[in-house]
């Protein structure tokens, strides 16, 4: 079946500094991406949708120049979280659209922001 | 907007039963209904799709229905194991957005 690919598992930064996020679709093309954010025991919030070759749509709330997302090929994705502050560890969730709509998730990726 | 709604929040049951995790949402113009696992730490697993033109889909002990015009889902899970343990997520497709419900916490003991 199709996969999604997210790297890192776990991050852990200082505060400042950027960290960033890889998002693949590993075996078929991804026009579409999404970018979740989950805080504990919250549901997964939707922080932007990214397509390819085009700039990302943000959610209400989530600063752009904060979260960067790049979308520059069909199987890639990145989300750099910039100037990173403790506030921003949380668990961050790829997916990619694929085949017959289905909706395909990364593993997720683990910050801490110390 | 969507909103998406799961009961219960959290479940505990023994071995060997059958359960139902409901999930309901507002906004009955939806494209798909899609039901999830999510193992602590871990990434999102897709377990069921269903189309909104779609009442059900099987796969395995899992059953998961859906009716649009009371905007409800249900997911089956026959004979539960130990590993059935984790949080169920149902997410509702509209037109340009999946909207999570916030998951039922499912224990199953040996």
């Amino acid at each position: 079946g199709a996969v999604v690919s997210q790297h890192p598992s776990r991050v852990i930064c200082k505060s400042g500094t950027s960290v960033k996020i890889e998002c693949r679709s590993l075996d078929f093309q991804a026009t579409t991406m999404f970018w979740y954010r989950q805080f504990p025991k919250q549901s997964l919030m939707l922080m932007a949708t990214s397509n390819e070759g085009s700039k990302a749509t943000y959610e209400q709330g989530v600063e752009k120049d904060k979260f960067l997302i790049n979308h520059a090929s069909l199987t890639l994705s990145t989300l750099t979280v910039t100037s990173a502050h403790p506030e921003d560890s949380s668990f961050y969730i790829c997916s990619a659209r694929g085949g017959r709509d289905t909706i395909y998730f990364g593993e997720g990726s683990w910050l801490t922001v110390v | 907007k969507q909103e998406v709604t799961q009961i219960p929040a959290a479940l505990s049951v023994p071995e060997g039963e059958n359960l139902v995790l409901n999930c309901s949402f507002t906004d009955s113009a939806i494209y798909n209904l899609q039901w999830f696992r999510q193992d602590p730490g871990k990434g999102l697993t897709s377990l069921l799709l269903i189309q909104s033109s779609q009442r059900e889909q099987t796969s395995g002990r899992l059953n998961a229905s859906l009716d649009k015009s009371s905007g409800r889902s249900t997911l089956y899970i026959a004979a539960s194991q130990p590993g059935d343990s984790a949080t169920y997520l149902c997410a509702v497709r509209g037109y340009s957005t999946l909207t999570f419900g916030k998951g039922t916490m499912l224990l199953v003991s040996p």
